[in-house]
């Protein structure tokens, strides 16, 4: 099984929509993290969290917003969906204790707002 | 600002032979990690190779090494015996010990033929 999933892993959505995109991790880390990509843009951090009660937002995290239901579930919500939020969404973990500093990332949410 | 540039957009390699990819950054800090991910047509994010920039020696995994080259703030990956299955989006990341945000630059479609 995957350590870090994603729901859904599409998904068409009309403007002015409210979605919910989430993820899941069995990977036992505190630090969480969604990411979108754009083509020719790379990918760029909406927001961030180290723990339950620590979110911080990223670059772009105007028009979205998060919710850290526990240790294991990290939720990006869009509360009015608009077409230039199509994009490729990554959620990612980290365990800093591990001294690698790498980050393990889900398989993605490819969300089209029309 | 921190950032990654990747200069070229598309590459192209035959089956066997050998390929480099370039990346160069902008920091100001002196301790941090770079990354290369690799994100193949299931769009999977799979971490190539890490390197820490307090190391002088270059990171090897298998096929894969990279020439970092501090002073000039490059971190080229280099694919050696290049195989179909690396046909993919190659993302370059940095990360400073301070901060705990993935910076990308703007990815390198590699092609493979056979």
């Amino acid at each position: 099984d995957a350590d870090v999933t994603q729901t859904p892993r599409n998904r068409i959505t009309k403007t002015g929509k409210r979605i919910m995109l989430e993820c899941s991790q069995t990977k036992g880390h505190d630090r969480m993290y969604w990411y979108r990509q754009d083509p020719g843009l790379g990918l760029r951090l909406i927001y961030y969290s180290f723990d339950v009660k620590d979110i911080n937002k990223g670059e772009i995290s105007d028009g979205y917003s998060v919710s850290r239901q526990a240790q294991a579930k990290f939720s990006l919500s869009l509360e009015s969906a608009i077409p230039n939020q199509t994009a490729l969404y990554f959620c990612a973990t980290s365990d800093p204790v591990a001294g690698t500093y790498e980050q393990y990332f889900g398989p993605g949410t490819r969300l089209t707002v029309t | 600002a921190q950032t990654v540039t990747q200069s070229q957009p598309e590459m192209s390699v035959q089956e066997a032979e050998t390929v480099t990819l370039s990346c160069t950054y902008d920091t100001s800090e002196s301790d941090y990690y770079l990354f290369w991910y690799k994100q193949p047509p299931s769009r999977q994010m799979i971490l190539v190779i890490r390197q820490e920039a307090y190391k002088q020696q270059n990171a090897t995994e298998n096929r894969f090494s990279v020439n970092f080259q501090k002073a000039a703030k490059s971190f080229s990956l280099k694919i050696s015996d290049s195989q179909l299955g690396d046909a993919a989006m190659y993302f370059c990341a940095y990360r400073t010990l301070h901060t705990d945000k993935l910076i990308f630059g703007t990815g390198t479609r590699l092609q493979v033929f056979p």
